[in-house]
């Protein structure tokens, strides 16, 4: 099946420094989404995006559907302390597949 | 307030005893769907319904049951044939199979002692 591979796996990062993490594929998808989970809670959508090349913002989130619809990344600018929590990038064509997550560990 | 309730939050159970997992939704969404998640990987699909009294097999349904008798709900079953069974069990829903944006509830976290 579709495979997506997202990194980084993990990063630890100090208050107000800026993330980037990305997913990429060997097939295309229609729509990118990207959730963030906390411990022991479900997943919460972020941010969907449903055109390649488009570019999407939530607040201090930036996503982008890459051009070639095999890759999306997400940013987090001026990271505070409860953007901790493992972020989950997904593509959808025909069903939803999801990557391994990317766990953020943000430091006072 | 709308959305998506799954029971219980923990649950242990015996080697060769069956479990059922309860999700109800009360955002009127057509599908629903459960996920299994183990540390370090991504969401895998168990199962999902397009619609009352339907569903189809995802990706690693071996040991695992559903039944879609109501719009609202969803319950998985974990069988003892289910090889690996502890792990933490995601339902979510969405308007519909195409439209992407998943509802998920709080998860169940299953320990086969």
């Amino acid at each position: 099946g579709q495979q997506l591979n997202q990194s980084p796996q993990s990063m630890f990062i100090q208050e107000g420094e800026d993330v980037s993490m990305n997913c990429t594929s060997s097939s295309i998808f229609n729509t990118w989404l990207w959730y963030k989970q906390d411990p022991g809670e479900g997943p919460v959508l972020l941010i969907a995006l449903y055109k390649a090349g488009e570019l999407t913002s939530n607040g201090r989130l930036t996503a982008q559907f890459g051009i070639t619809r095999k890759d999306s990344f997400l940013n987090i600018s001026a990271s505070i302390p409860s953007d901790v929590g493992i972020y989950f990038c997904a593509g959808q064509t025909f069903d939803m597949r999801f990557g391994a997550g990317t766990r953020l560990t943000v430091k006072p | 307030d709308g959305g998506i309730t799954q029971s219980p939050k923990y649950l242990f159970r015996k080697e060769g005893q069956n479990v059922t997992l309860s999700c109800e939704q009360n955002l009127n969404h057509d599908a629903m769907y459960w996920y299994r998640q183990d540390p370090g990987q991504g969401l895998r699909l168990i199962y999902y319904s397009q619609i009352v009294n339907d569903f189809q097999k995802g990706d690693i349904a071996e040991g695992y049951s559903v039944s879609r008798e109501k719009k609202e709900s969803f319950p998985l079953t974990v069988t003892s044939a289910q090889k690996n069974p502890t792990a933490f069990y995601l339902c979510a829903s969405s308007m519909s199979v195409n439209t992407g944006e998943l509802f998920f509830g709080e998860g169940s976290r299953l320990t086969v002692l």
